[in-house]
C-alpha cells in the first residue's frame, strides 16, 4: 500500500521568513496530493492541493511543487506570519479510494 | 452556521463501554467520513458514505459501526471500548465521492477511554 513520509515533524521559522514542509510517497500510481492546515482543537482544512498532472500550483504566500519522478512533494510557505502555526499535513491519494496521511509537522512562527 | 458539526467535542468512558458520536453536515454534501487521530496526531480514515452507502471501509474493528440515516448525518457506534480507541474522530463531508473532492471537516470529538 502507499506509504507517505512528511519531513520534518516540527519547524520553527521567524515571522517573515519562510517554511518548507517536504512528503514523500512510494506508490506512484497517486495522483492527487492535498496539503491540510490544522489550528490548535480544530479540524484539518485544506490549503492547496495538486494533481499529478501540473508540476507547481500557487495561491498567495504558499505554493506546491511536485516532483512525479522522485515522487515528492512540497508546501512552501512564504513572508510567514504567526497565525500559519499549526499542524501540517500532505497526504496521497490514489485511484479515488485510497488516501493516505503524512505524520504531521507543527509549524511554529515567532513574532 | 456550522458547516460539520459533530456532538460530544468531548467523551470519557470507560473500557467495556458502549458509545456514539454524532455528525451532521449542512452543506447538502453527498459523502461523509469518519477519520480517527491517535496521539500523535496521525490521522487516518476509517471510513466513508456516499449516499448513505458505504464505499470505504478501512481495516477498522468491527466493533465499530457507522450508520447514515440520511445524506446529511453519519454517526459512528463503538461497542466494547478499549483504551487504544482513545483518539480524536474527526466527520468530514464532501460533494461527492471522489477522495479529490474538497473534504470539510468536523471540531472533533475527543474520545478518552479508562
Amino acid at each position: 500500500g502507499e506509504n507517505v513520509e512528511q519531513h520534518p515533524s516540527t519547524l520553527s521559522v521567524q515571522e517573515g521568513d519562510s517554511a518548507v514542509i517536504k512528503c514523500t510517497y512510494s506508490d506512484s500510481a497517486s495522483n492527487y496530493f492535498p496539503w491540510y492546515k490544522q489550528e490548535l482543537g480544530k479540524g484539518p482544512q485544506l490549503i492547496i492541493d495538486i494533481r499529478s498532472n501540473v508540476g507547481e500550483k500557487k495561491d498567495q504566500r504558499i505554493a506546491v511543487t511536485l516532483n512525479k519522478t522522485a515522487k515528492h512533494f512540497s508546501l512552501h510557505i512564504t513572508e510567514t506570519q504567526p497565525e500559519d502555526s499549526a499542524v501540517y499535513f500532505c497526504a496521497a491519494i490514489k485511484n479515488n479510494n485510497d488516501m493516505r496521511f503524512g505524520a504531521g509537522t507543527r509549524l511554529t512562527v515567532k513574532p | 452556521d456550522t458547516a460539520v458539526s459533530q456532538t460530544p467535542k468531548y467523551l470519557v468512558t470507560q473500557m467495556g463501554n458502549d458509545k456514539s458520536i454524532k455528525c451532521e453536515q449542512n452543506l447538502g454534501h453527498d459523502t461523509m467520513y469518519w477519520y480517527k487521530q491517535d496521539s500523535k496526531k496521525f490521522l487516518k480514515i476509517m471510513f466513508s458514505y456516499n449516499n448513505k452507502e458505504l464505499i470505504i471501509n478501512e481495516t477498522v474493528p468491527n466493533r465499530f459501526s457507522p450508520k447514515s440515516p440520511d445524506k446529511a448525518h453519519l454517526n459512528l457506534h463503538i461497542n466494547s471500548l478499549e483504551l487504544g480507541d482513545s483518539a480524536v474522530y474527526f466527520c468530514a463531508s464532501s460533494q461527492d465521492a471522489r477522495l479529490q473532492s474538497e473534504q470539510y471537516f468536523g471540531p472533533g470529538t475527543r474520545l478518552t477511554v479508562t
